[in-house]
């Protein structure tokens, strides 16, 4: 399974658009490209998943480049609500289980 | 997207009990799920891999016997901590992915605290 790298912790005022990059050198070519957000005391929540280029949803964007080895996160105009650890996770998942590493503990600032 | 719901979402026990833990899939049928252990302020550490109607994988270091799994049906997978002890106070986390679905997404539940006392 791929190892990831990601900060440990970033701060971020409201209404800003926050980036949190991940490293993933040794990405294999099945492997997707997942990020999950947690609150305390709850379950991890899917945010966005790709495999290369860009994915956009409702919530946030996903950047890849063209050699995988890293991918962005973007939330857009984050709030107090937003303050929360984003787990970036690589592997082909299907029946194979997710792999957490530290993890992003992002905080919003009003 | 697909519900994992996992009872009970807390529960306070002694020393020396036994504590079960419910996994189910409420909209879809799981092959296999995910047993996860959370410390504070920690990442989620997979415990063990729960298949219908196997015997479960566990990772290396979890006891098999103080931590029994049972996948019995579809939708349900059931985790035993026999024996509790204070240092099994944890935050018990099971995943599951849903096979229809158009992305490889595993959907977590929302976590049962366990505390020994």
């Amino acid at each position: 399974l791929a190892k990831t790298t990601q900060p440990i912790s970033m701060d971020s005022y409201e209404g800003q658009e926050v980036n949190i990059t991940c490293s993933h050198n040794n990405i294999a070519t099945n492997d997707y490209i997942t990020w999950y957000q947690q609150f305390p005391s709850q379950g991890p929540r899917f945010i966005i998943q790709g495999y290369k280029t860009k994915v956009t949803n409702e919530v946030a964007s996903l950047f890849i480049p063209a050699d995988r080895k890293s991918s962005t996160l973007s939330l857009p105009r984050v709030s107090l609500s937003d303050t929360a650890v984003y787990y970036c996770l690589v592997g082909f998942s299907g029946n194979t289980p997710l792999v957490f590493g530290k993890g992003t503990r992002l905080s919003v600032i009003a | 997207g697909a519900v994992v719901s996992q009872h009970p979402s807390r529960v306070i026990c002694k020393s020396g009990t036994s504590v079960k833990i419910e996994c189910r899939s409420l909209d879809f049928q799981a092959t296999t799920m995910f047993w996860y252990r959370q410390f504070p302020k920690q990442s989620l550490m997979l415990m063990a891999t729960s298949n219908e109607g196997s015997k479960a994988t566990y990772e290396q270091g979890v006891e098999k016997d103080k931590f029994l799994i049972n996948h019995a049906s579809l939708t349900l997978s059931t985790l035993t901590v026999t024996s509790a002890h204070p240092e099994d106070s944890s935050f018990y986390i099971c995943s599951a992915r849903d096979p229809t679905g158009s992305y490889n997404e595993q959907f977590f539940g929302p976590g049962t605290r366990l505390t020994v006392l």
